[in-house]
């Protein structure tokens, strides 16, 4: 079955760097997008944009900080999201999920989500 | 676009119906817009794309409605596992918005 799996929860200092992975597996890796989203302790999802898997062009959202990396590497079937100058706003539960775009669009896959906390 | 859902809070019991609203700042095609559910804890599910679609596995007792800026969300009967929070979304090709939440309740 179609299974998304994300790297595990990541502490990190304020200005570092990290970088979360989203292992897919149970079809075609370069067949569908995968989105990212983040939720912030308590709060609602936010909308970090998508990477076309095919090509690897990212598209990330409206407003975005220039902060968020999006990445793929066809050969282990995982996306990537990397997270530079971390801020404490950056401290969220981040989402990676299938996004289907053809004709409708949709997550319709989604992982467990990896917590993400900066502290000093 | 922002998706602005109501009301913020719904406090019903189980068997009873629950109608969910979302309104767009602008016209949005039905094809970019669905709604998900997430449970205390867990990830985001799918439950209807295209205004109206079930997902694959959704009960018939979700329900979704709408065109242009106004869009609803039904479920004619609660049962346990909906007392959760739910999202309308909108996203294409080079945008994407989640409403705010409404929290369903006992």
């Amino acid at each position: 079955q179609v299974q998304l799996v994300q790297s595990g929860s990541e502490v990190g200092r304020p200005g570092a760097s990290v970088k979360l992975s989203c292992k897919t597996s149970g079809y075609t890796f370069t067949t569908f997008a995968l989105a990212w989203v983040r939720q912030a302790p308590g709060q609602g999802l936010e909308w970090l944009g998508w990477i076309n898997t095919n090509t690897g062009n990212p598209s990330y959202a409206q407003g975005s900080t220039g902060r968020l990396v999006f990445s793929s590497d066809t050969s282990l079937n995982t996306a990537y999201l990397q997270i530079n100058s971390l801020k404490a706003e950056d401290t969220a539960i981040y989402y990676c999920a299938r996004y289907f775009t053809y004709y409708y669009y949709y997550l319709d896959v989604w992982g467990k989500g990896t917590t993400v906390t900066v502290s000093s | 676009i922002v998706l602005t859902q109501s009301p913020g809070t719904l406090s019903l019991s189980p068997g009873e119906r629950a109608t969910l609203s979302c309104r767009a700042s602008q016209n949005v095609n039905n094809v970019y817009f669905g709604w998900y559910r997430q449970n205390v804890g867990q990830a985001p599910r799918l439950l209807i794309y295209s205004v109206s679609q079930r997902a694959t596995g959704i009960p018939d007792r979700f329900s979704g409605s709408g065109s242009g800026t106004d869009f609803t969300l039904t479920i004619s009967r609660l049962e346990p596992e909906d007392f959760a929070v739910y999202y309308c979304h909108h996203s294409d090709d080079s945008v994407g918005t989640f409403g705010q939440g409404t929290k369903v309740e006992i």
